[in-house]
């Protein structure tokens, strides 16, 4: 069975604090992918990054980052130095190179100034 | 260039009525996606088309819902005899790859 597990409901935080979304995923493929999205009020998915099974390599861009750990199933997401601007929904999400991607529930992020 | 747009962006029905919902994907984009969000949850996949055929339609809850593409552009998805537990919001997304872009969504609403 395929599962995306992000257990942090809410979380809250005051502006400049870094924060770490957890995201948990079970699958029996070896090759699968997995996707950051951040939905803001406005509601519409915003695309943040994609990694590949293969590759374990951590990533950052700018103020985000991602820890890729297949011993753990995990794929956490970092924001340091958080803005009010961060404040959205965040959902990670998993695909195994068929149609069908599946989301978590997703993490609420406030940023308060 | 052009993003996925949907309409209307906001439906409100009655039980019992049926509804249509539009989804105009990216530009050449031959793969498009329905999902449907229900409050404090995850987008939830309901079809998948690749050009004009449903490639994969195991989402769709039951025989109320629908959806079809017949010209591998636009898609309506078809909903009849709405129930209330029908509410939800309503994404559609379009790719030429792994990554999926995705609409605005519509907000359907039954009363």
């Amino acid at each position: 069975a395929q599962k995306v597990t992000q257990a942090q409901t809410e979380i809250s935080v005051v502006e400049k604090e870094d924060v770490t979304l957890d995201c948990v995923y079970e699958t029996r493929d070896t090759t699968y992918y997995l996707f950051w999205y951040k939905q803001p009020p406005s509601g519409e998915l915003v695309f943040l990054i994609r990694r590949n099974s293969f590759d374990e390599q951590n990533e950052i861009s700018g103020r985000y980052s991602w820890n890729f750990q297949k011993s753990t199933s995990s794929f956490n997401f970092t924001i340091t130095a958080s803005q009010v601007v961060d404040s959205a929904v965040y959902f990670c999400a998993l695909n195994t190179g068929g149609f069908k991607t599946i989301f978590g529930a997703g993490t609420r992020l406030f940023v308060k100034a | 260039g052009a993003g996925v747009s949907q309409t209307p962006s906001n439906k409100v029905t009655e039980k019992g009525k049926y509804v249509e919902l539009r989804c105009d994907p990216i530009s050449g984009h031959t793969a498009l996606y329905w999902y449907r969000q229900s409050l404090g949850q995850g987008p939830e996949f309901l079809i998948y088309f690749q050009g004009t055929g449903a490639a994969d339609d195991s989402g769709l809850p039951n025989d109320r819902f629908f959806a079809v593409r017949p010209e591998g552009s636009v898609s309506t998805l078809k909903i009849q005899r709405t129930e209330r537990g029908d509410s939800a919001v309503y994404l559609c997304a379009s790719s030429s790859g792994l990554r999926q872009y995705f609409g605005p969504g519509t907000r359907l609403t039954v009363t």
